[in-house]
């Protein structure tokens, strides 16, 4: 069965400190999908950033880098020099390619980054 | 801007009202979804549809009910609704097909029902 945890369920760090969401997956399939949501207190779910299973680059884009490691089933997500827009709720996610149109959400972890 | 519009940001509704929840994109994908939010829980999925048609029903009550009358809209109607189902409702949609199993949702801003 398909299953994402997110241990993590609040955080809360000061301004400019480095901070990284843990996300941790299941699934049997050899082909899968990974996909990072952030959700601010405004409500819409902002896509990330997606990788596919057979892509164990790890990838930077500004502040935000991203880790996968299909060894530990993990693809945890860094911000580093948090800022206060960075406070929101961020979603990990898994879809697979056989189970077609149906995503599975983590819990999600609740950022607070404190000025 | 989203790419995904969801009309409207903010409903209440009585237990006995009947009203409808509408979602546009204009991105060209074939699947939509209804999503429901409760607050600090994350999306729970209640419709798919994959090319107009229904492809996934989450055990949803009667009391919601989708519609797909092309493939940028999607609706869903609410009839005799209960306090419990105030949450926050998102539309999504995403690519669909075997080659495009990569692809994200793309969600709207939702719409914010509260039942009275």
């Amino acid at each position: 069965a398909q299953k994402v945890t997110q241990a993590q369920t609040e955080i809360s760090v000061v301004e400019k400190e480095d901070v990284t969401l843990d996300c941790v997956y299941e699934t049997r399939d050899t082909t899968y999908y990974l996909f990072w949501y952030k959700q601010p207190p405004s409500g819409e779910l902002v896509f990330l950033i997606r990788r596919n299973s057979f892509d164990e680059q790890n990838e930077i884009s500004g502040r935000y880098s991203w880790n996968f490691q299909k060894s530990t089933s993990s693809f945890n997500f860094t911000i580093t020099a948090s800022q206060v827009v960075d406070s929101a709720v961020y979603f990990c996610a898994l879809r697979d390619a056989n189970t077609g149109n149906q995503f599975y959400f983590g819990t999600g972890t609740s950022l607070t980054v404190i000025p | 801007d989203t790419e995904v519009t969801q009309t409207p940001k903010h409903l209440v509704m009585g237990m006995t009202n009947k009203k409808s929840l509408k979602c546009e994109q204009h991105m060209g994908h074939r699947a939509m979804y209804w999503y429901k939010q409760k607050a600090k829980k994350p999306p729970e999925l209640m419709f798919v549809y994959s090319y107009e048609k229904l492809s996934i029903n989450e055990s949803v009550p009667s009391r919601f009910s989708p519609e797909c009358p092309n493939s940028s809209l999607l609706n869903l109607h609410l009839h005799a609704l209960q306090p419990e189902d105030s949450a926050l409702y998102l539309c999504a949609s995403s690519q669909t097909g075997a080659e495009v199993r990569n692809s994200p949702l793309h969600f709207g801003n939702g719409t914010r029902l509260t039942v009275t």
